[in-house]
């Protein structure tokens, strides 16, 4: 059974960036597609990006010019930058594995960043 | 960009009766859409894709059905654990972007 653990800080100071990592077990991060995924309190979701194993990346056009994402295969572990952060980033991040036809079908259980001085 | 539009905002069900959900399309996305339960405090659950098909597990009470611009979630008999929230998601427009709809949630009646 794939498991997916997000980890990183909770409290972002705004204008500095985000940085999440997703430790992916119970199976290879090698052949797939890997996402991240971002949900406001009380809001709905919002795709941010995807990577696959070899670094290739798609990112939400909204988000482009301040998403980076990268993959550890040796680790089994991708990670998420955001940079220039506001208060309108806070938000429960998620990691999700992303199917060839572009569902999610594994999430991890989702991590709550608040961005705040 | 894509723009998904479910309704209701909220549904209303009692126990045992059938629960229709709608979600549509700012332009056609095909076959290209998934639908996920969220239940407080926890992720996503997928329980369609590509319109109709049931993601591993899922009861057969969930269904799916539509294409284009129109998708309908059908649960025909509310079970207790399915109080939720259900987005859709659609996976057509590739690239640029994959865009969810604003959720429906199911409460009890």
């Amino acid at each position: 059974q794939v498991q997916l653990q997000e980890s990183g800080p909770g409290l972002v100071k705004p204008s500095e960036t985000l940085s999440l990592t997703c430790t992916v077990s119970g199976g290879s991060i090698s052949s797939y597609y890997w996402s991240w995924i971002r949900q406001p309190a009380g809001k709905g979701l919002e795709w941010i990006g995807r990577i696959y194993t070899s670094g290739s990346t798609n990112y939400n056009p909204s988000l482009k010019s301040r998403v980076t994402m990268s993959v550890d295969t040796s680790k089994n572990q991708f990670s998420l930058k955001l940079s220039s952060v506001t208060a309108a980033d806070t938000a429960v991040y998620y990691c999700a594995r992303d199917t060839v036809v572009h569902n999610f079908d594994y999430w991890g259980q989702g991590t709550l960043v608040t961005v705040s001085s | 960009e894509i723009v998904m539009t479910q309704s209701p905002a909220t549904l209303s069900v009692s126990p045992g009766e059938r629960a229709t959900l709608s979600c549509r399309a700012s332009q056609s996305v095909s076959s290209n859409l998934a639908w996920y339960q969220q239940k407080p405090g926890q992720a996503p659950r997928l329980l369609i894709y590509g319109a109709s098909t049931r993601a591993t597990g899922i009861p057969a009470r969930f269904s799916g059905s539509g294409s284009g611009t129109e998708f309908t979630l059908t649960i025909s008999s509310l079970q207790s654990e399915d109080f939720a929230v259900y987005y859709c998601q659609q996976y057509n427009n590739w690239p640029p972007s994959l865009t969810f709809g604003g959720g429906t949630k199911v409460e009890i009646k």
